[in-house]
């Protein structure tokens, strides 16, 4: 079934940095944008990114940028978040989400459609 | 960009419809047809129940629905159920393939 894998939790230290792998499966890996989203505890969700596995092109938030890697292997279905410069307020639970890039000779744009297949989460927790 | 504001809670009966608010600008919610929410319970990744304003994916029951007008969306749920008790959230495309969350609504059934 359709479905996104990812890599489990983290434990870092201020300053560090954290790479989270988001596998696919049961679908056309290059035909959806991979959204990272987080979620700090007892907090929101927050948008961080998007990459389209096809081209390897990202977007990130503005408050994400200079900070945030992402990054894809389509020959394992596997798409990656990495931050770098890990601090307190980087502790949350990381996910990965799909949307439709492409789908019978119609291309879309990122954020035209919705995030229709999540990961499970991982939690990246930031002490010293 | 600023997070959408929506109501931190709701709440309602069984049975009956409450609606929740998601307020942005004239540069996301007002200025494009690309308003998603998302259920969210507790330990859960979330889940899409609405899209492009007011289309419901596959499996997603018809008492969910979605509107919008001006730089206000709303989302109604309508027959209330103890399984809608969860977080609410909106988001919006907000211009150069960037979007938005909402803030989150925590809805209660009574």
């Amino acid at each position: 079934q359709v479905q996104l894998l990812q890599s489990g939790a983290e434990v870092k230290k201020p300053g560090a940095s954290v790479k989270v792998s988001c596998k696919a499966s049961g679908y056309a890996f290059t035909y959806y944008f991979i959204h990272w989203v987080r979620q700090a505890p007892g907090q929101g969700l927050e948008w961080m990114g998007w990459i389209n596995p096809n081209s390897g092109r990202t977007n990130f938030a503005q408050k994400f940028q200079g900070r945030v890697t992402m990054t894809k292997d389509a020959s394992i279905r596997t798409a990656y978040m990495e931050l770098s410069r890990l601090r307190s307020g980087d502790s949350a639970v990381y996910y990965c989400a799909r949307e439709l890039f492409y789908d019978s000779g119609k291309y879309y744009s990122p954020w035209n459609y919705a995030m229709d297949v999540w990961g499970q989460g991982t939690t990246v927790s930031v002490s010293s | 960009q600023s997070a959408l504001t929506q109501p931190p809670s709701a709440s309602g009966s069984p049975g009956q419809s409450v609606t929740i608010s998601c307020t942005g600008t004239s540069s996301d919610v007002g200025g494009y047809n690309y308003v998603s929410w998302y259920q969210q319970h507790p330990g859960k990744a979330p889940k899409v129940i609405i899209y492009e304003v007011n289309k419901r994916p596959s499996g997603v029951p018809d008492r969910f629905s979605g509107s919008k007008s001006g730089n206000t969306a709303s989302l109604t749920v309508s027959g209330l159920q103890a399984e809608d008790e969860a977080d609410y959230y909106c988001t919006s495309y907000a211009g150069s393939n960037n979007g938005v969350f909402g803030t989150g609504t925590k809805v209660t059934v009574l």
